[in-house]
């Protein structure tokens, strides 16, 4: 099972360039989310998406927008990105709900973005 | 605000070595709790979990998790550390909701 998937790997952008993350996951989960990982500071997540058609901020939203493509898909753009922006972006997914449906966070292999 | 607290940043041990790894959450309600461990170059993967039932989890490689509810706490536990358990390790949890929030990690370096 190829369960999350992110792309790209690896990204360098230009102060003010725009580019947006894709994650897709085949699990058929109902939630996905977004996270960046800094040194020191663990997992932040930046926003979410409870259920296909809906998405919500979570901890540092600041830069970013989500699109909740479909059930599978969960984009996450940079519409100018800054130095501060530098970081390696986690794309998860999970089930919530009760007894046999909660599962843990699955994650996709991260991408690391460079802005210069 | 839910908050995930990760109390050693840094952790060296050597080989056979045990190891606790406190963990405090910021939440009265009910709460999901979770390890996950990320090698060097690698994504997170899951050590352990807790969502009900007996407070004392097991995980895979020998790890072990303890639910204390009155301390908010969800310590990580494993009697012998190997060389290969170099990695780092976050706590997380999953407060009535959607989102689940991370502590900073703990960095663990083990002496062969």
């Amino acid at each position: 099972n190829a369960g999350v998937t992110q792309t790209p790997k690896f990204q360098v952008l230009k102060t003010g360039q725009s580019m947006t993350l894709q994650c897709a996951q085949d699990m058929n989960h109902n939630s996905m989310y977004w996270y960046r990982q800094d040194p020191g500071m663990g997992l932040r997540l930046i926003y979410y998406s409870a259920s296909e058609g809906t998405t919500d901020k979570g901890e540092v939203p600041n830069g970013y927008n989500v699109s909740r493509l479909n059930k599978r898909e969960f984009s996450l753009r940079l519409e100018s990105a800054a130095p501060s922006q530098t970081s390696v972006y986690f794309c998860a997914s999970s089930e919530f709900g009760t007894g046999a449906m909660n599962t843990e966070a699955f994650f996709g292999q991260g991408t690391r973005l460079t802005v210069v | 605000a839910q908050s995930v607290s990760q109390h050693n940043h840094h952790v060296i041990l050597s080989e056979a070595a045990s190891l606790e790894l406190g963990c405090n959450y910021s939440y009265g309600g009910t709460v999901n709790l979770f390890w996950y461990v990320q090698y060097p170059g690698q994504h997170l993967q899951l050590l352990l979990k807790y969502f009900s039932g007996d407070p004392l989890v097991k995980g895979i490689k020998g790890f072990e998790a303890e639910f204390i509810k009155s301390k908010f706490s969800f310590n990580l536990r494993k009697p012998s550390v190997q060389w290969s358990d170099t990695a780092e390790y976050f706590c997380a949890a999953r407060t009535g909701g959607f989102k689940t929030i991370f502590g900073a990690g703990t960095r663990l370096f083990v002496k062969a």
